[in-house]
């Protein structure tokens, strides 16, 4: 089955800083990848994906980046602000196994002020 | 547009005990997809609901299950509770089945003592 590994598991930034958190699938069958923040007592929150038939997707301080050949998708969020800290889980799911995500082990991102 | 609902949001159950939980999603979505998240395993996929039938089904054992009803909503069970049972259920709505977006509750907490 699919595995997806996430890198770093912690992340500290100054604020207005970026931060890049990447990472990587096995099955080059999957071709959906969503990434997702999650805050304390929360469930998780989507906040950009991206399909196999795209190399990038931004949204505002955003962006979300695929090299399919690699196999490896990264996160980035540019000009961090406090409000960005949370854990961030990014997740792979192919049409075939319907809506299953195969997720990351997360990263812990800290915005310092 | 209201979200996805799950109830209870906190449930504290004794060993060998079962438990019902509860999920109503997006109005409008037929997908429902149930998670557990636990901080060793991290989230982990139990099985899909898409038009009252199981999709999908994660590496479980059979003390979990669900159904899903012809209003989309969703319940999932586990009987014979263990200590390792305790963890935060997530369920994750989606229109369809199969490479779409997928928003989650805020999930319920469930601890076995």
């Amino acid at each position: 089955g699919e595995n997806v590994e996430q890198h770093p598991s912690t992340l500290s930034v100054q604020e207005g800083d970026s931060a890049v958190i990447k990472c990587t699938y096995s099955d080059s069958a999957s071709n959906y990848f969503p990434w997702y923040k999650q805050e304390l007592g929360k469930g998780p929150q989507l906040i950009i994906d991206i399909r196999s038939n795209v190399g990038e997707k931004k949204d505002q301080r955003i962006a979300v980046t695929l090299n399919k050949t690699a196999k490896h998708f990264s996160l980035h969020i540019t000009e961090t602000q406090p409000e960005d800290s949370a854990v961030y889980f990014c997740a792979a799911s192919q049409e075939t196994s319907g809506s299953r995500l195969t997720f990351g082990e997360g990263t812990q991102l800290t915005v310092n002020p | 547009k209201a979200g996805v609902t799950q109830t209870p949001r906190y449930l504290i159950k004794t060993r060998g005990q079962q438990v019902t939980l509860s999920c109503s999603p997006i109005s409008g979505h037929r997908s429902v997809s149930w998670y557990q998240q636990t901080p060793g395993q991290g989230l982990q996929f139990l099985f899909e609901y898409f038009s009252e039938t199981q999709r999908n089904k994660g590496n479980f054992p059979g003390r979990f299950s669900g159904r899903q009803f012809s209003n989309s909503r969703s319940e999932m069970n586990v009987s014979t509770l263990e200590l390792g049972d305790s963890a935060l259920y997530l369920c994750a709505s989606s229109f369809a089945t199969g490479g779409t977006e997928a928003f989650f509750g805020q999930g319920t907490r469930l601890t076995v003592v």
